[in-house]
Parts: structure tokens; sequence; C-alpha cells
């Protein structure tokens, strides 16, 4: 079955640092997303991407983070210069169309030293 | 904007036993989606089963199943005969854009 692969799985990084977390939607779709989970909290919206640009995100996605679709395969975010509270549990999905079936990734745990 | 709420932060049930995991949600909108996902303590997000909204019949599958309310707004989980391997964090969610409940955590008891 297709899947949603991200790298790394686990990335520690110093405060203050840039990080690229990287996602490998499944082929044919259209639609990728990336989510965040901090430690026993609910999982969070963060942006939306669509046709080679953002077509939603959060109050959360500020300005510290863009993302990038270099490539026609990769889907990556990156966070400009990282906080204690950007520690987080990051998952990137894809969909096929546009809010029917999402498939996640198994997720980029993040931890900001 | 759209909220899921899930009233249950724990829940926990014997094996082979059936048990029923709680979710509303708000909306003004007519179409939208509605998902259960599974996250074990691998922390993979698992997409347990789905329900369109225009769609009256209950979603099924295999052990699991909805109980979608629209009326009230009420998209119930329910899992039966148990499994230990059903142990984990449950999420309920609405979209679009797709907004995930806090969580039940379930644990199933041998």
């Amino acid at each position: 079955e297709p899947e949603v692969t991200q790298t790394p799985s686990h990335q520690v990084t110093q405060m203050g640092q840039e990080v690229i977390l990287r996602c490998v939607p499944i082929s044919n779709h259209l639609y990728f997303y990336w989510y965040r989970q901090i430690l026993g909290q609910k999982v969070e919206f963060l942006v939306s991407f669509y046709n080679n640009e953002i077509s939603e995100k959060s109050e959360i996605f500020d300005d510290q983070f863009s993302v990038e679709r270099p490539d026609g395969s990769n889907f990556t975010l990156k966070i400009r210069s990282t906080k204690l509270e950007d520690s987080a549990m990051y998952f990137c999905a894809s969909s096929e169309e546009g809010y029917y079936g999402y498939t996640f990734g198994s997720g980029t745990r993040l931890t900001v030293v | 904007a759209q909220t899921v709420t899930q009233s249950q932060p724990e829940m926990s049930v014997q094996e082979a036993e059936t048990v029923t995991l709680s979710c509303t949600y708000d909306t003004s909108e007519n179409n939208y989606y509605l998902f259960w996902y599974k996250q074990p303590p691998s922390r993979q997000m698992i997409l347990v089963i789905r329900q369109e909204a225009y769609k009256q019949q209950n979603a099924t599958e295999n052990r699991f199943s909805v109980n979608f309310q629209k009326a009230a707004k009420s998209f119930s989980l329910k899992i039966s005969d148990s499994q230990l391997g059903d142990t984990a964090m449950y999420f309920c969610a609405f979209a679009p854009p797709l907004v995930f409940g806090k969580g039940t955590r379930l644990s199933v008891i041998a």
C-alpha cells in the first residue's frame, strides 16, 4: 500500500538553529499538509499546499515556518530559528482529493534543546 | 470555525468486549467528512474509518463502526470484540479543513 515517508524520524537541534523536515507524499496525491502534535496534546493543523502554493495556514504557521516542494516529489517544512516550544511530533499528510482520504506519514519527532 | 469535542479523555475495556467512544462537532457546513484516527504508542496516525456527511448509512470497517447522527452533530465510534492491539489514542476529526479532537486514550485489558 502506498505510504507517506518522512525523514528523519527524530531530530535534535539547538535553539535558534534552522531545521528542515522532509516528506515524500504519495505520488498521485495533489494536496499536502503539515500537522504538529506537542506531547500529550492534540494534533494541530499547520499548513496545506496545493498547486505549488499554500492554500491554507493556521495562526501557528508564522514567519518562522515555510514550506516547499522543491523537486516534484519532496515536500519540506522549514523552521528558520527554532524555539523550545517547537519541540513536537510533526506529521506530513497527503490526499488525492481535497478532503477525502488523508494519509499520514510516521512523523518526525523534533526536540529543541 | 469548526470544533471537535471528545468528552472522554480515557476509557478502558475488557478484551473481547465492545466499547463506544464519543465525539461531537460543531459546524455550519452541510457537506463535510468525519474521521476516526488511531494513534498507537509508535505515534503514527492510522485512519480507522471515515464518513461522508451526505451519506445516511453508517460506515463500518470490520470490527469498527460509527453512529453518525447529523442533526445532533454526533459521530461515535464502536469497537466490537476489542483486542489488545486496539490499545491506542483515538482521535475524532472533521474536514474540511482537517481538525482533530483532543483524543480518547483507550486501554484494552486482558
